[in-house]
């Protein structure tokens, strides 16, 4: 298994970014996708989770309204597009396979990519 | 919503057993699963417990977890220790009502 993050970068406050996780060494339409972020010398925060067919959503509530998770299952890659940045968004984000093709009660984060650094800063 | 709270530190020498703890701040600790990860420094996580207490496979025996509902507690113990298991060490358990995934703040385990 492997997940390979893109897409990080230095962006204003008040600016957008997509950050791209492209899967490799598994079937991908089977199984939910994470993201989970990790601030700079802090704790592990959950994201947002897309199940296997793309119709199922959920997000934190530090990101509700202003992040979009959405996944491209023919090129086995999943998105977080991010607007209206704030400077707490500042952390690595990493990309996360969950182990069952919708992510709840049942299940856990079972693959880690090596996440893409995400900076908002002016 | 609720909380996971572990220790900021945990530490002991080589061959011991360390135990590090989860409390669940409301609701029941067993009302769902709770997971154990475990991070190096400059590395991403890795699983070590899911479902409370079942270890991936390639993941050493040494490594158990366990919940208390006398405490609304996890615990995770890791015996045996090296200096190779000094990383940081985080707890996940799921909230229902909100849909949401919720972490322990972490635990660096020194050896």
């Amino acid at each position: 298994v492997q997940l390979l993050e893109s897409g990080g970068g230095l962006v204003q406050p008040g600016g957008s970014l997509r950050v791209s996780c492209a899967a490799s060494g598994f079937t991908f339409t089977n199984y939910a996708m994470n993201w989970v972020r990790q601030a700079p010398g802090k704790g592990l925060e959950w994201v947002s989770v897309i199940r296997d067919s793309g119709d199922s959503t959920y997000y934190a509530d530090s990101v509700k309204g202003r992040f979009t998770i959405s996944r491209d299952n023919s090129k086995n890659t999943v998105y977080l597009q991010m607007n209206n940045l704030r400077v707490e968004d500042t952390a690595v984000y990493y990309c996360a396979k969950w182990s069952l093709a919708a992510a709840g009660a049942f299940g856990y984060f079972e693959y880690w990519g090596q996440g893409t650094l995400v900076t908002v800063s002016s | 919503n609720f909380m996971l709270t572990q220790p900021h530190s945990v530490s002991d020498f080589p061959g011991r057993t360390a135990t590090i703890s989860c409390t669940r701040s409301s609701g029941s600790i067993a009302s769902t699963y709770v997971q154990w990860y475990q991070q190096r420094p400059g590395s991403a996580p890795t699983t070590l417990i899911y479902e409370n207490n079942q270890r991936p496979s390639g993941v050493p025996d040494r490594f158990s977890g366990s919940i208390d509902r006398s405490s609304n507690s996890a615990s995770l113990t890791i015996s045996g220790l090296k200096t190779d298991d000094e990383a940081d060490y985080y707890c996940q358990s799921y909230d229902i009502n909100n849909h949401a995934w919720v972490f322990g703040g972490g635990t660096k385990l020194t050896v």
